[in-house]
């Protein structure tokens, strides 16, 4: 139980471009979803948290006009990072989190890597 | 603000044991969890504590000590599979915060 699905795994996309990507919980309703950005051997910096049915909430120094969150159902959560430049090339990750069950557990989406041309 | 500490890299060998330490900052928390991430790949979660003291699962443990602000990993019987990164993240108000990893490398 507590599936995460992330797409697409990897793009690549032109300067200027924008690119959309999908974090879809499978088997559980996720009212909120996180995303993340990972650059080569650092850690997850947390981007924006997503809440459906109401504006994501970015972290400090994300531009939320390039970092486009959509949550518009319980199930799906999308990122579109817009007029995409070469310093955008990361690895980003959703996560979300099964509240019906009990205990702890934050499940990640296999990731996306992004590569700007 | 959250912020937590763990060395950069280890190093040990097929076999041995290996603790993974984490220290960290914070106003307030609900619990430290690890996870592993392989090169390439997505976070996977590895344990969780919300009590101090020690969690076992299979072979690994994980141990919080709440006065001492301080966390470890413990890595026993250790495979060449085990080589990756691994990340201690606080769970506060219902999101994690990461600390910068710790890349661990088994040698034969």
């Amino acid at each position: 139980g507590a599936v995460v699905s992330q797409h697409p795994s990897w793009v690549i996309c032109k300067s200027g471009t924008s690119v959309k990507i999908e974090c879809r919980s499978l088997d559980f309703q996720a009212t909120t979803m996180f995303w993340y950005r990972q650059f080569p051997k650092q850690s997850l910096m947390l981007m924006a948290t997503s809440n459906e049915g109401s504006k994501a909430t970015y972290e400090q120094g994300v531009e939320k006009d390039k970092f486009l969150i959509n949550h518009a159902s319980l199930t799906l959560s999308t990122l579109t990072v817009t007029s995409a430049h070469p310093e955008d090339s990361s690895f980003y990750i959703c996560s979300a989190r099964d509240q019906g069950r009990l205990g702890y557990g934050y499940t990640f989406g296999s990731g996306t890597r992004l590569t700007v041309v | 603000g959250q912020s937590l500490e763990q060395p950069s890299e280890v190093t040990a060998v097929e076999g041995a044991i290996v603790q993974i330490n984490c220290t960290y900052q914070t106003s307030g928390f609900y619990g430290l969890s690890w996870y592993q991430q392989h090169d390439g790949g997505a976070p996977t979660f590895l344990s969780y504590n919300a009590l101090d003291g020690l969690e076992e699962t299979g072979r690994f443990s994980s141990f919080l000590s709440r006065s001492d602000s301080y966390g470890y990993l413990l890595l026993q019987e250790l495979q060449m599979k085990d080589s990756a990164s691994y990340f201690c993240a606080l769970y506060a108000g219902n999101m994690l915060t990461f600390g910068g990893g710790t890349r661990l490398m088994v040698k034969p």
